[in-house]
Protein backbone atom coordinates (compact mmCIF):
# COMPACT_ATOMS: atom_id res chain seq x y z
CA UNK A 1 0.00 0.00 0.00
CA UNK A 2 1.53 3.20 -0.67
CA UNK A 3 1.89 5.23 1.96
CA UNK A 4 -0.20 8.47 0.58
CA UNK A 5 -2.46 7.59 -2.08
CA UNK A 6 -4.47 9.83 -4.30
CA UNK A 7 -6.37 9.82 -7.74
CA UNK A 8 -4.31 10.78 -10.42
CA UNK A 9 -6.82 11.81 -12.55
CA UNK A 10 -7.39 13.87 -14.25
CA UNK A 11 -10.00 16.29 -13.45
CA UNK A 12 -11.39 18.04 -16.90
CA UNK A 13 -13.55 20.78 -15.06
CA UNK A 14 -14.94 24.36 -16.72
CA UNK A 15 -14.00 27.40 -15.48
CA UNK A 16 -15.87 28.74 -11.94
CA UNK A 17 -16.27 24.97 -11.20
CA UNK A 18 -15.56 23.83 -7.67
CA UNK A 19 -14.14 20.66 -7.50
CA UNK A 20 -12.53 18.51 -4.56
CA UNK A 21 -9.26 16.64 -4.33
CA UNK A 22 -9.13 13.46 -1.84
CA UNK A 23 -6.16 11.35 0.15
CA UNK A 24 -5.66 9.13 2.40
CA UNK A 25 -2.23 8.48 4.20
CA UNK A 26 -1.31 4.80 5.86
CA UNK A 27 1.10 6.38 9.02
CA UNK A 28 -1.18 7.21 11.95
CA UNK A 29 1.74 8.79 13.37
CA UNK A 30 2.32 11.56 10.52
CA UNK A 31 2.39 15.02 12.23
CA UNK A 32 2.27 17.04 9.44
CA UNK A 33 -0.08 17.87 6.05
CA UNK A 34 0.80 19.94 3.21
CA UNK A 35 -0.82 20.38 -0.69
CA UNK A 36 1.57 21.31 -3.11
CA UNK A 37 1.51 22.53 -6.38
CA UNK A 38 3.56 21.48 -9.77
CA UNK A 39 2.75 22.86 -12.58
CA UNK A 40 4.56 20.77 -16.02
CA UNK A 41 8.09 20.46 -15.88
CA UNK A 42 8.30 22.42 -12.78
CA UNK A 43 9.33 22.24 -9.28
CA UNK A 44 6.25 21.60 -6.56
CA UNK A 45 5.63 24.48 -4.23
CA UNK A 46 3.68 24.68 -1.36
CA UNK A 47 0.01 25.47 -1.51
CA UNK A 48 -1.01 25.84 1.83
CA UNK A 49 -0.36 23.43 5.28
CA UNK A 50 -3.62 21.56 6.15
CA UNK A 51 -4.49 21.66 10.04
CA UNK A 52 -6.63 19.71 11.86
CA UNK A 53 -9.56 22.99 12.89
CA UNK A 54 -9.58 22.69 8.29
CA UNK A 55 -8.42 26.20 7.08
CA UNK A 56 -9.01 28.07 4.07
CA UNK A 57 -6.99 30.72 1.92
CA UNK A 58 -8.85 32.28 -0.41
CA UNK A 59 -10.47 29.88 -3.15
CA UNK A 60 -8.63 27.28 -1.29
CA UNK A 61 -10.09 25.35 1.64
CA UNK A 62 -7.75 22.10 3.13
CA UNK A 63 -9.17 19.60 5.77
CA UNK A 64 -7.59 16.84 7.64
CA UNK A 65 -9.60 14.44 9.63
CA UNK A 66 -7.19 12.20 11.75
CA UNK A 67 -9.09 9.05 12.33
CA UNK A 68 -9.78 8.84 8.94
CA UNK A 69 -6.20 9.52 7.62
CA UNK A 70 -7.92 11.82 5.37
CA UNK A 71 -7.25 14.97 3.87
CA UNK A 72 -8.79 16.99 1.19
CA UNK A 73 -8.85 19.90 -0.99
CA UNK A 74 -11.48 22.06 -2.20
CA UNK A 75 -11.40 24.81 -5.13
CA UNK A 76 -13.40 26.99 -5.67
CA UNK A 77 -14.60 29.21 -8.74
CA UNK A 78 -11.72 27.70 -10.58
CA UNK A 79 -9.29 29.97 -12.92
CA UNK A 80 -7.49 28.44 -16.30
CA UNK A 81 -3.96 29.28 -13.69
CA UNK A 82 -5.50 26.45 -11.18
CA UNK A 83 -4.55 24.04 -13.86
CA UNK A 84 -1.52 22.15 -12.24
CA UNK A 85 -1.05 18.40 -10.18
CA UNK A 86 -1.54 19.11 -6.74
CA UNK A 87 0.76 17.08 -4.57
CA UNK A 88 -0.96 15.95 -1.06
CA UNK A 89 2.19 15.86 1.16
CA UNK A 90 2.30 14.15 4.97
CA UNK A 91 5.71 14.27 6.87
CA UNK A 92 7.22 11.15 8.63
CA UNK A 93 6.98 10.14 12.42
CA UNK A 94 10.23 11.31 13.39
CA UNK A 95 11.51 15.12 13.28
CA UNK A 96 13.35 15.01 10.11
CA UNK A 97 11.31 17.16 7.76
CA UNK A 98 11.21 14.02 5.43
CA UNK A 99 8.28 15.12 3.17
CA UNK A 100 6.25 11.63 1.89
CA UNK A 101 4.73 12.83 -1.52
CA UNK A 102 1.32 11.58 -2.49
CA UNK A 103 1.32 10.45 -7.32
CA UNK A 104 -0.44 13.77 -7.41
CA UNK A 105 -3.69 14.81 -8.93
CA UNK A 106 -3.72 16.43 -11.77
CA UNK A 107 -6.35 19.14 -13.10
CA UNK A 108 -7.08 21.02 -15.91
CA UNK A 109 -9.53 23.93 -16.06
CA UNK A 110 -11.14 24.84 -19.40
CA UNK A 111 -12.62 27.98 -20.49
CA UNK B 1 17.00 35.79 -7.24
CA UNK B 2 16.65 31.98 -6.82
CA UNK B 3 16.22 30.63 -3.72
CA UNK B 4 17.15 27.14 -4.47
CA UNK B 5 19.24 26.71 -7.55
CA UNK B 6 20.61 23.70 -9.28
CA UNK B 7 22.78 23.23 -11.63
CA UNK B 8 22.56 21.87 -14.42
CA UNK B 9 19.11 21.98 -15.54
CA UNK B 10 19.38 19.31 -17.98
CA UNK B 11 21.70 16.49 -18.40
CA UNK B 12 22.67 13.57 -20.83
CA UNK B 13 24.75 11.20 -20.14
CA UNK B 14 25.74 7.60 -21.80
CA UNK B 15 25.66 4.80 -18.73
CA UNK B 16 28.52 4.16 -17.14
CA UNK B 17 29.08 7.50 -16.63
CA UNK B 18 30.31 9.71 -13.19
CA UNK B 19 28.11 12.89 -13.32
CA UNK B 20 27.47 15.50 -10.68
CA UNK B 21 24.54 17.57 -9.92
CA UNK B 22 25.08 20.69 -8.12
CA UNK B 23 22.97 22.56 -5.41
CA UNK B 24 23.02 25.85 -3.77
CA UNK B 25 20.43 27.97 -1.12
CA UNK B 26 20.76 31.41 -0.75
CA UNK B 27 17.90 31.00 2.41
CA UNK B 28 19.73 31.06 5.01
CA UNK B 29 18.65 27.08 5.55
CA UNK B 30 19.65 24.53 7.72
CA UNK B 31 18.46 21.62 5.99
CA UNK B 32 18.63 20.30 2.56
CA UNK B 33 17.50 17.11 0.89
CA UNK B 34 17.43 15.53 -2.31
CA UNK B 35 14.28 14.27 -4.00
CA UNK B 36 14.21 11.99 -6.93
CA UNK B 37 11.06 12.15 -9.20
CA UNK B 38 10.29 9.23 -11.45
CA UNK B 39 8.53 8.00 -15.35
CA UNK B 40 5.36 8.01 -12.71
CA UNK B 41 5.34 11.51 -11.16
CA UNK B 42 6.32 10.15 -8.10
CA UNK B 43 8.48 12.24 -5.96
CA UNK B 44 10.73 10.17 -3.07
CA UNK B 45 12.95 11.57 -0.87
CA UNK B 46 16.81 10.25 -1.14
CA UNK B 47 18.95 12.08 1.18
CA UNK B 48 18.82 15.11 4.16
CA UNK B 49 21.24 16.84 5.53
CA UNK B 50 21.24 19.16 8.52
CA UNK B 51 24.29 21.24 9.23
CA UNK B 52 26.77 19.66 7.01
CA UNK B 53 25.35 16.50 8.46
CA UNK B 54 23.47 13.40 6.75
CA UNK B 55 20.01 12.98 8.82
CA UNK B 56 18.22 10.66 6.31
CA UNK B 57 19.70 8.05 3.58
CA UNK B 58 16.59 6.29 2.34
CA UNK B 59 17.22 3.06 0.31
CA UNK B 60 19.38 4.33 -2.23
CA UNK B 61 21.99 2.41 -4.28
CA UNK B 62 25.77 3.55 -2.94
CA UNK B 63 26.40 4.93 -6.21
CA UNK B 64 24.46 7.92 -4.96
CA UNK B 65 26.80 9.95 -2.76
CA UNK B 66 25.49 13.56 -1.71
CA UNK B 67 28.33 16.02 -0.17
CA UNK B 68 27.41 19.20 1.76
CA UNK B 69 31.00 21.15 1.87
CA UNK B 70 28.93 23.77 4.06
CA UNK B 71 25.00 24.63 5.07
CA UNK B 72 24.24 26.21 1.48
CA UNK B 73 25.30 23.89 -0.73
CA UNK B 74 24.48 19.58 -1.40
CA UNK B 75 26.12 18.57 -3.88
CA UNK B 76 24.73 14.96 -5.27
CA UNK B 77 27.24 12.46 -6.95
CA UNK B 78 26.21 9.64 -8.64
CA UNK B 79 28.82 7.17 -10.25
CA UNK B 80 28.37 4.37 -12.95
CA UNK B 81 24.60 5.82 -14.28
CA UNK B 82 22.11 3.20 -15.39
CA UNK B 83 19.01 3.57 -17.67
CA UNK B 84 16.80 3.36 -14.17
CA UNK B 85 18.49 6.43 -13.00
CA UNK B 86 17.08 8.44 -15.84
CA UNK B 87 14.79 11.15 -13.57
CA UNK B 88 14.08 14.57 -12.46
CA UNK B 89 15.78 15.26 -9.66
CA UNK B 90 15.15 17.85 -7.15
CA UNK B 91 16.66 19.86 -4.57
CA UNK B 92 15.36 21.39 -1.48
CA UNK B 93 15.56 23.02 1.39
CA UNK B 94 13.71 24.11 4.66
CA UNK B 95 14.54 26.19 7.79
CA UNK B 96 14.43 23.42 10.00
CA UNK B 97 13.49 19.91 10.00
CA UNK B 98 11.03 20.39 12.58
CA UNK B 99 7.26 19.95 11.78
CA UNK B 100 4.98 22.60 9.42
CA UNK B 101 8.19 23.75 8.08
CA UNK B 102 8.20 24.96 4.21
CA UNK B 103 10.02 22.99 1.71
CA UNK B 104 11.35 24.89 -1.28
CA UNK B 105 12.51 23.36 -4.21
CA UNK B 106 15.07 24.25 -7.16
CA UNK B 107 13.91 24.21 -10.56
CA UNK B 108 15.17 19.96 -11.02
CA UNK B 109 17.61 18.61 -12.78
CA UNK B 110 16.24 16.17 -15.83
CA UNK B 111 18.49 13.25 -15.82
CA UNK B 112 18.95 11.32 -19.16
CA UNK B 113 21.10 8.10 -19.08
CA UNK B 114 21.06 6.69 -22.88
Amino acid sequence: RKEVEQDPGPFNVPEGATVAFNCTYSNSASQSFFWYRQDCRKEPKLLMSVYSSGNEDGRFTAQLNRASQYISLLIRDSKLSDSATYLCVVTGSSNTGKLIFGQGTTLQVKP
Amino acid sequence: DTAVSQTPKYLVTQMGNDKSIKCEQNLGHDTMYWYKQDSKKFLKIMFSYNNKELIINETVPNRFSPKSPDKAHLNLHINSLELGDSAVYFCASSQDPGLNTEAFFGQGTRLTVV
